[in-house]
């Protein structure tokens, strides 16, 4: 069964760095994923698609401060200098055939 | 600009249906797939149902499998979901979303939503 695993939270100071974690289930370690953001109060918004050998490609006018990572199963979303608009819940997404597949998402906090 | 504007949300009755639909604009229509999500009040996302770009290869959650239908309408550039036989838990706001090619790919165009609440 396709299942992404994020952890509920994560925190870190303005301007500091954090790393979020998405974690394929087990036999799809090979898949890719996509990151997004949700601010609070408004709709998603498409950050990257994120393969497993690591490379990506962006949205639109997504900033440089975002950046993705992989190892094995796990997909990561760095998000470096930290601004306050970056508070915001994170999903990551997977699709197969016929199907798609939300995490549950990680809550950011700017401390 | 590309834009995805969703319309057809309401209160509605359980075991009441509803259609909603997808106005699509600013690109291609017909080269992409297409889903619909849903976010359920103070929860997370939750994938409904999608459709590739011919309509050859659809999905859907097993949450409404058997009672929603997604279609596309091509040449008016419109997406739909038709929901039949309506629970509480259906109760969400449904996102539109475009996907980055014809078929099940990430999504990276999303639109504000539309409410859909059943409750008698």
């Amino acid at each position: 069964q396709l299942v992404l695993t994020q952890s509920p939270s994560a925190s870190a100071s303005l301007g500091a760095s954090v790393k979020l974690t998405c974690t394929l289930s087990s036999g799809h370690s090979s898949y890719a994923i996509a990151w997004h953001q949700q601010q609070p109060e408004k709709g998603p918004r498409y950050l990257m698609k994120l393969n497993s050998d690591g490379s990506h490609s962006k949205g639109d006018g997504i900033p440089d401060r975002f950046s993705g990572s992989s190892s094995g199963a796990e997909r990561y979303l760095t998000i470096s200098s930290l601004q306050s608009e970056d508070e915001a819940d994170y999903y990551c997404q997977t699709w197969g055939t016929g199907i798609n597949v939300f995490g549950t998402g990680t809550k950011v906090t700017v401390l | 600009e590309v834009q995805l504007v969703e319309s057809g949300g309401g209160l509605v009755q359980p075991g009441r249906s509803l259609r909603l639909s997808c106005a699509a604009s600013g690109f291609t229509f017909d080269d992409y797939a297409m889903h619909w999500v849903r976010q359920a009040p103070g929860k997370g996302l939750e994938w409904v149902s999608g459709i590739s770009w011919n309509s050859g290869s659809i999905g859907y959650a097993d949450s409404v499998k058997g009672r929603f239908t997604i279609s596309r309408d091509n040449a008016k550039n419109s997406l739909y979901l038709q929901m039949n036989s309506l629970r509480a838990e259906d109760t969400a706001l449904y996102y539109c979303a475009k996907t980055i090619t014809g078929e099940f790919d990430a999504f990276d165009i999303w639109g504000q939503g539309t409410m859909v609440t059943v409750s008698s």
